[in-house]
């Protein structure tokens, strides 16, 4: 079973929809997971950070962190054509070192159609 | 903030050379620097951590001695890829942490390596 788990899709939806994006894990000592937006030939770029469970909203994007089931999600409200890109899961833990190295998950490419 | 630069941006090389990609960090320090490869269609994967002053750890399968990471100071880590094949081939990216102690990575704009 590999680390974190993500559907890598393609997701199709109209100019609109609610968007809702998810990645499970099977590490417990994850604590802190954050959701990167990479457009094609691009960088990941941070988009929401959530340390332990809860939910977190900053504008259009809301995400939810579920640690007693290993699950988190991100959910994109009136999404827009601009959206479309491949949205990556990460992860990580204290690992005592202090290096915080991240897990991803492959990552969900979706299309928001005009 | 949190802005972290990468140079260059592309890079076609002969096979046999090396290549020198650099990672900056332009508005903050960073002690830890990352460096990902990323295949089509496929997720980052870790290549090495790059701590300032001190040598490069890397992940098991990552060759050191083709892989070379210097991280001289708190804004600069350079990755150079030597005597690069084309298997080589792929999208190079670096990321970089504020401090020890932060957990979010903040990532560049990425390398495309193409080796003939």
């Amino acid at each position: 079973q590999k680390e974190v788990e993500q559907d890598p899709g393609p997701l199709s939806v109209p100019e609109g929809a609610i968007v809702s994006l998810n990645c499970t894990y099977s590490n417990s000592a994850f604590q802190y997971f954050m959701w990167y937006r990479q457009y094609s030939r691009k960088g990941p770029e941070l988009l929401m950070y959530t340390y332990s469970s809860g939910n977190k909203e900053d504008g259009r994007f809301t995400a939810q962190v579920d640690k007693s089931s290993k699950y988190i999600s991100l959910f994109i409200r009136d999404s827009q054509p601009s959206d479309s890109a491949t949205y990556l899961c990460a992860m990580s833990a204290n690992s005592g070192a202090g290096s915080y190295q991240l897990t991803f998950g492959k990552g969900t490419k979706l299309s928001v159609i005009p | 903030g949190a802005v972290v630069s990468q140079h260059p941006s592309r890079v076609i090389c002969k096979s046999g050379t090396s290549v020198k990609i650099e990672c900056r960090s332009l508005d903050f320090q960073a002690t830890t620097m990352f460096w990902y490869r990323q295949f089509p269609k496929q997720s980052l994967m870790l290549m090495a951590t790059s701590n300032e002053g001190s040598k490069a750890t890397y992940e098991q399968g990552v060759e050191k001695d083709k892989f070379l990471i210097n991280h001289a100071s708190l804004t600069l880590s350079t990755l150079t890829v030597t005597s690069a094949h084309p298997e080589d081939s792929s999208f190079y990216i670096c990321s970089a942490r504020r401090t020890p102690f932060q957990e979010t990575q903040y990532f560049g704009p990425g390398t495309r390596l193409l080796v003939l």
